[in-house]
């Protein structure tokens, strides 16, 4: 059973620029979820994806956007990057349907903006 | 609005003790709740994971007990061992939407040798 992973392990970017990050699905799982964890803090949740679509979001700006490809894998796209956006970003990946819809992590993506 | 709140932020123990790791969360009106371990920089691990209808997980040393009427939840380690240093998270997932789930703020354990 191949896990949750997530690419790039660690980012670099300046104020203003956009960034992509990726996280692919564990083996037979059907959604992805998005966090942020800034330094110190407990992750928040940004969006989860369901079938391709957005299926719920958190008190994050529109320059926050995703995608869910066929194969559940999924992208996270944030525009004009601000100095507020440097946190670890993480990828959750569960199963609709399941008995106890465990969520389970990828390593995360560092992201620093300068 | 459903917070959720760990106490204490940060805890150092010596090795071998037992300890519990305290968590709070508002509505109780949740579907579930988890437990998860963080190494510096590093992503999340589950441990236990409660159903809204249960009141108590085992998986090894570790420990954790729900009370959903009084929103309380407790993450007991056993036998604390140095290995067991890292920053310990809760979560909820809300019956109003459970897709999401909303941490509280972790604490960090060191366990000294």
């Amino acid at each position: 059973e191949t896990g949750v992973t997530q690419s790039p392990t660690h980012l670099i970017k300046t104020r203003g620029q956009q960034v992509t990050l990726r996280c692919s699905s564990q083996s037979g799982h059907n959604t992805v979820s998005w966090y942020q964890q800034a330094l110190g803090q407990g992750p928040q949740f940004i969006f989860q994806y369901y079938r391709e679509e957005e299926n719920g979001r958190g008190n994050f700006p529109p320059r926050f956007s995703g995608l869910q490809f066929p194969n559940y894998s999924s992208e996270l796209n944030v525009n004009a990057l601000e100095l507020d956006d440097s946190a670890l970003y993480l990828c959750a990946s569960s199963l609709v349907g399941s008995r106890y819809n465990e969520q389970f992590f990828g390593p995360g993506t560092r992201l620093t903006v300068l | 609005k459903q917070e959720v709140t760990q106490i204490p932020a940060a805890l150092s123990v010596p090795e071998g003790e037992n300890l519990v790791l305290n968590c709070s969360f508002t509505d109780s009106a949740i579907y579930n709740l988890q437990w998860f371990r963080q190494d510096p920089g590093k992503g999340l691990t589950s441990l236990l994971l409660i159903q809204s209808s249960q009141r108590e997980q085992t998986s090894g040393r570790l420990n954790a007990s729900l009370d959903k009427s009084s929103g309380r939840s407790t993450l007991y380690i056993a036998a604390s061992q140095p290995g067991d240093s890292a920053t310990y998270l809760c979560a909820v997932i809300p019956l109003s939407n459970t897709g999401k789930l909303i941490f509280g703020q972790g604490t960090t354990l060191q366990v000294k040798p």
